[in-house]
Order: C-alpha cells, then sequence, then structure tokens
C-alpha cells in the first residue's frame, strides 16, 4: 500500500514565477491537507481539502491556491514567488474515519 | 507568543538513556495531541496520538498530556543513535477536520 506520494521532489524558481506542486493521498484517505516548513521550523498549516472543496484555510496569502481532484489527489499553487516561500512543503492525507495525518515526503522549493 | 512552544534543542543524550521532550501551549480549545519524528529531508512520521489528558505507552515511546498545565511530554527508553532526529509535537482542537498546529521542533542527537 502506497502511502502518501508527492511531486517533484524539489524545484528551483525565480521570484515572480508561478509553481504548481502535487500530492497523491494514501489509499483510503479523501482528505488533503497542505503545509509549509521553513528551514528549522515546525511545519504551518496553508488549507485543506476535503470532497473537492477548501475546507479550513491557515494564515496564508491569495498567492496560495490549490485543488482537490475526483480521485482525491491534490495540487497546491503559489503566484508570484517571493524568496521567502523557499520552504519543504508537506501533504498530509487523512480520512473521515481515521483522525490521524499521514505526511508525505515533501517537496523542497528553492527561490532565488 | 506562538500558540505551541518547544525548545530547539540540540538535546544530546548517550545511547541507552532515557530522551525527555515536552511542549507547552496556549490554546486551551486543544484535545488532540500528537509526537511526530522527522528525519533530515523527509517527511514528519507520526508517533504517538492521544486525546485529551493522561498517559499512552506504546513501546519505548510514553507520551504524557496534562490539560491543566497546557503541557505535554514524550519520553524514549533505551534510545538508540537511530532515534536521532527532530521531534515535532502537534495539536488540533477538533478530530473531524483537524487543521494541526505544530511546535518548532527539538533535535535529538543520541550517541553511540
Amino acid at each position: 500500500d502506497a502511502g502518501v506520494t508527492q511531486s517533484p521532489t524539489h524545484l528551483i524558481k525565480t521570484r515572480g514565477q508561478q509553481v504548481t506542486l502535487r500530492c497523491s493521498p494514501k489509499s483510503g484517505h479523501d482528505t488533503v491537507s497542505w503545509y509549509q516548513q521553513a528551514l528549522g521550523q515546525g511545519p504551518q498549516f496553508i488549507f485543506q481539502y476535503y470532497e473537492e472543496e477548501e475546507r479550513q484555510r491557515g494564515n496564508f496569502p491569495d498567492r496560495f491556491s490549490g485543488h482537490q481532484f475526483p480521485n482525491y489527489s491534490s495540487e497546491l499553487n503559489v503566484n508570484a514567488l517571493l524568496l521567502g516561500d523557499s520552504a519543504l512543503y508537506l501533504c498530509a492525507s487523512s480520512s473521515s474515519s481515521e483522525l490521524t495525518q499521514y505526511f508525505g515526503p515533501g517537496t523542497r522549493l528553492t527561490v532565488l | 507568543q506562538k500558540e505551541v512552544e518547544q525548545d530547539p534543542g540540540p538535546l544530546s543524550v548517550p545511547e541507552g538513556a532515557i530522551v525527555s521532550l515536552n511542549c507547552t501551549y496556549s490554546n486551551s480549545a486543544f484535545q488532540y495531541f500528537m509526537w511526530y519524528r522527522q528525519y533530515s529531508r523527509k517527511g514528519p512520521e507520526l508517533l504517538m496520538y492521544t486525546y485529551s489528558s493522561g498517559n499512552k505507552e506504546d513501546g519505548r515511546f510514553t507520551a504524557q498530556v496534562d490539560k491543566s498545565s497546557k503541557y505535554i511530554s514524550l519520553f524514549i527508553r533505551d534510545s538508540q543513535p537511530s532515534d536521532s532526529a527532530t521531534y515535532l509535537c502537534a495539536m488540533s482542537a477538533t478530530a473531524a477536520g483537524n487543521k494541526l498546529t505544530f511546535g518548532g521542533g527539538t533535535r535529538v542527537l543520541v550517541k553511540p
């Protein structure tokens, strides 16, 4: 049983560009959450998707947007990249019948 | 002030010692408490999950929650070099749709 997968593993962008990160949840999970983890800090909640709708959102600007597909996979989009967006972006999946969240390996984004 | 505080360490212990980790929090609405382990450049891995106050034991790991003091702890017995990692505490106010709020993580080094 594959766990949570994310792509790409890492990427480098320049300021002002746009980026799309992808996540496939663990089999049987229908909820996907995205977190940003800056170097040396704990993950910070960006938003959560359930039934293709954004259910909760953390304190992140509108430059951060997402989408969930009918197969429960999800994308995170970040527009107008800033140097401060450089971080490890983590996807976590869960189900409505299971309380815990399982994390993927993350996508490391570097903005130059 | 952050909602969840965690000493960043590093915490260095000899192999076989007990590792003691803790977090304090300010939001009395938190009811679900988790500990994650994160190896360098990897995603967090769930270790322990507890609800409300009390103790929970799983192998070499013991988690304690004291809601009256807003204080949680994780103890690792018979520590091994493979336990060297960053340990993150995480909390949630609700089970369903549970946005996780993380501490900053404590780096642990277990020396052979």
